[in-house]
């Protein structure tokens, strides 16, 4: 089955880039969608088809895909940043999630 | 506006089954379809599987098959997912999602608001 590996954890401080990776088979022949999930709340999708932002996102969340890796990028990241971010692809018809990145804002 | 609207947390024994239900309002329910999504406690998220909205078409993951169903109710805007033989390792929080219809991949952009099942003895 297909899967997509993302790092555990990721610091960074307040104002500075956040740069979170999923890793995956190929990946930039799919599109993938990123979510960003805060304690006891629902996911939130904050990037689809690689790079695009859902309205209401703010400009400091952009993505990128390609090869086998995607990135979500997080410029000048805030202290309302922080929360658990997974990607997401589409492989045989069947949806797949990362594995979660923990971003912390120091 | 948009939303989607999950029933309330359930505790189930081991065995028994659980039938959890989302209702969408703020978009026309059968342009898109609904995916379910369960997260266990302090673990990622999973997909469950999905229906169309439109004509009915399920797509379930190999982990859940024979042990799920989803179905839609168009009259209601309500999608419903069915889970039995239930496990303790089924514990978790399941939430539906809305997804659009065709072979391009836009992600899932509305949530619910989640619904908490305990299966234990």
């Amino acid at each position: 089955s297909y899967e997509l590996t993302q790092p555990p954890s990721v610091s960074v401080s307040a104002g500075q880039t956040a740069s979170i990776t999923c890793s995956g088979d190929k990946l930039g022949d799919k599109y993938v969608s990123w979510y960003q999930q805060k304690p006891g709340q629902s996911p939130v999708m904050v990037i689809y088809q690689d790079s695009k932002r859902p309205s209401g996102i703010p400009e400091r969340f952009s993505g990128s895909n390609s090869g086998n890796t995607a990135t979500l990028t997080i410029s000048g990241t805030q202290a309302m940043d922080e929360a658990d971010y997974y990607c997401q692809a589409r492989d045989s018809g069947t949806e797949v999630f990362g594995t979660g990145t923990k971003v912390t804002v120091l | 506006q948009v939303q989607l609207v999950q029933s309330g947390a359930e505790v189930k024994k081991p065995g028994a089954s659980v039938k959890v239900s989302c209702k969408a309002s703020g978009y026309t329910f059968n342009s898109y379809g609904i995916t379910w999504v369960r997260q266990a406690p302090g673990q990622g998220l999973e997909w469950m599987g999905w229906i169309s909205a439109h004509n009915g078409y399920t797509n379930y993951a190999q982990k859940f098959q024979g042990r799920v169903t989803m179905t839609t109710d168009t009259s209601t805007s309500t999608a419903y997912m069915e889970l039995r033989s239930l496990r303790s390792d089924d514990t978790g929080v399941y939430y539906c999602a809305r997804r659009r219809l065709g072979e391009f991949n836009y992600g899932m952009d509305v949530w619910g608001q989640g619904t908490t099942v305990t299966v234990s003895s």
